[in-house]
């Protein structure tokens, strides 16, 4: 089935610093690519998406390429802020059995210290 | 005005008890889902309904019962509760579209004493 693989944590970075979450995928057919986010205490927030190869979604200074001959959507983000921290999921929207679900990766647990 | 509602936002209660959990959605969406994410923050999916109509329903014991009255609402029924159901539990919902995003709700923390 469909799966979603992105690097474990926890990352820790100084603010200002240069960030990538890797994430892989293993899909059937053309699956759309999603970030969300969660801030402590809160649930998933949608950070980005896209739809097809060779998208990139971009929010808040964050970005993510959908890269389909490496089936892969890493996050990056140029210069890291202290409210950046939270956990990162990386999802993919799939359709089984007829009906489309997310299947989201492990999450990252970002760490940015001033 | 909160998008996706869900109560209570914490939940104690001992083994073998039976508990309910609720969600309300007002962003006239027709697909709702109940996802469990664990202590290791691994969230999966449970149920998703569309229109009131079981959709997925990933294997998950028969304990788990959710219930939705109408489009806006979906409830989660837990009969018999487990200590493996400790987690926290979030509800979320979406147009029924093709690579809709998710709207999550802030997740009800359940513990099992």
């Amino acid at each position: 089935g469909d799966s979603v693989t992105q690097m474990e944590g926890p990352v820790t970075l100084s603010e200002e610093a240069f960030l990538t979450i890797n994430c892989t995928y293993t899909a059937t057919g053309y699956p759309s690519l999603f970030w969300y986010v969660q801030y402590p205490g809160e649930g998933l927030q949608l950070l980005l998406k896209a739809t097809k190869a060779d998208d990139k979604g971009s929010n808040k200074g964050f970005e993510a390429t959908y890269r389909k001959e490496t089936t892969s959507f890493h996050l990056e983000k140029g210069s890291v802020q202290v409210s950046d921290s939270a956990v990162y999921f990386c999802a993919l929207s799939g359709i089984q059995g007829g009906s489309e679900k997310l299947v989201f990766g492990k999450g990252t647990k970002l760490t940015v210290n001033p | 005005d909160t998008a996706v509602s869900q109560t209570p936002k914490y939940l104690v209660t001992q083994m073998g008890n039976d508990k309910s959990i609720k969600c309300e959605q007002n962003l006239g969406h027709d697909t709702m889902y109940w996802y469990k994410q664990d202590s290791k923050k691994f969230l999966k999916i449970m149920f998703s309904y569309n229109n009131k109509e079981l959709i997925i329903n990933e294997t998950v014991p028969n304990r788990f019962s959710p219930k939705s009255p109408d489009k806006a609402h979906l409830n989660l029924h837990i009969n018999s509760l487990e200590l493996g159901d400790s987690a926290v539990y979030f509800c979320a919902s979406s147009q029924a579209a093709h690579n809709q995003p998710q709207h999550f709700g802030d997740g009800t923390r359940l513990s099992i004493l």
